[in-house]
């Protein structure tokens, strides 16, 4: 069974830094496009940043760039968001997801962690 | 970017109705669109992919169609487990897939 479960989400103040953690499992970790999507209280969902399995091949959303940084270890399968000079409409409850494909190259969001919060 | 535009916003129905939601694109993205419910407090669950196929395990009652601008989720016969709020998704333009603003489905 594929398993995502995230950490990290706390109370912290404006400017101030936190980092994230996403471990997986059930499921080569190394074979997929992770990514994190965040939502804020009462809003949608707001994709922040992907990271590719085994290549440097990293995005951020304009909302996020120069502050947050993604990254993995494959070998603990885990998944990382380091989020610095943090502003208060960075509120949200972040999501890992894993990135999947079908057969004729559609792609999706097959698999969510229960999310961490983070309040600024 | 990729905008993508759902409504209503906001939905009324009973238990037995058949709804329907429509999401449109701010630019053909073939049938690349995924339907996501959300339940609060919880991460959403993916329900349609590439526009029409129901993923594993999704009750038949929901159902999705359409291409390039324009899509709908319907569901057929509301259950009360149903009423909850759903999104949709392009993957189209990667990485950035986009989501549409959510639909609240209430009784």
């Amino acid at each position: 069974e594929v398993q995502l479960v995230e950490s990290g989400g706390g109370l912290v103040k404006p400017g101030g830094s936190l980092r994230l953690s996403c471990v997986a499992s059930g499921f080569t970790f190394s074979g997929y496009t992770m990514n994190w999507v965040r939502q804020a209280p009462g809003q949608a969902l707001e994709w922040v940043s992907s990271i590719r399995g085994r290549t440097t091949d990293i995005y951020y959303a304009d909302s996020v760039k120069g502050r947050f940084t993604i990254s993995r270890d494959n070998a603990k399968n885990s998944l990382f968001l380091q989020m610095n000079s943090l502003r208060a409409e960075d509120t949200a409850v972040y999501y890992c997801a894993r990135l999947h494909y079908d057969s004729s190259g559609y792609y999706f969001y097959d698999s969510w962690g229960q999310g961490t919060l983070v309040t600024v | 970017d990729i905008q993508m535009t759902q409504s209503p916003s906001s939905l009324s129905a009973s238990v037995g109705d058949r709804v329907t939601i429509t999401c449109r694109a701010s630019q053909s993205i073939s049938s690349y669109l995924n339907w996501y419910q959300q339940k609060p407090g919880k991460a959403p669950k993916l329900l349609i992919y590439a526009a029409s196929r129901l993923q594993s395990g999704v009750p038949s009652r929901f159902s999705g169609s359409g291409s390039g601008t324009d899509f709908t989720l319907t569901i057929s016969s509301l259950q009360p487990e149903d009423f909850t709020t759903y999104y949709c998704q392009q993957s189209y333009s990667s990485p950035m897939y986009t989501f549409g603003q959510g639909t609240k489905l209430e009784i």
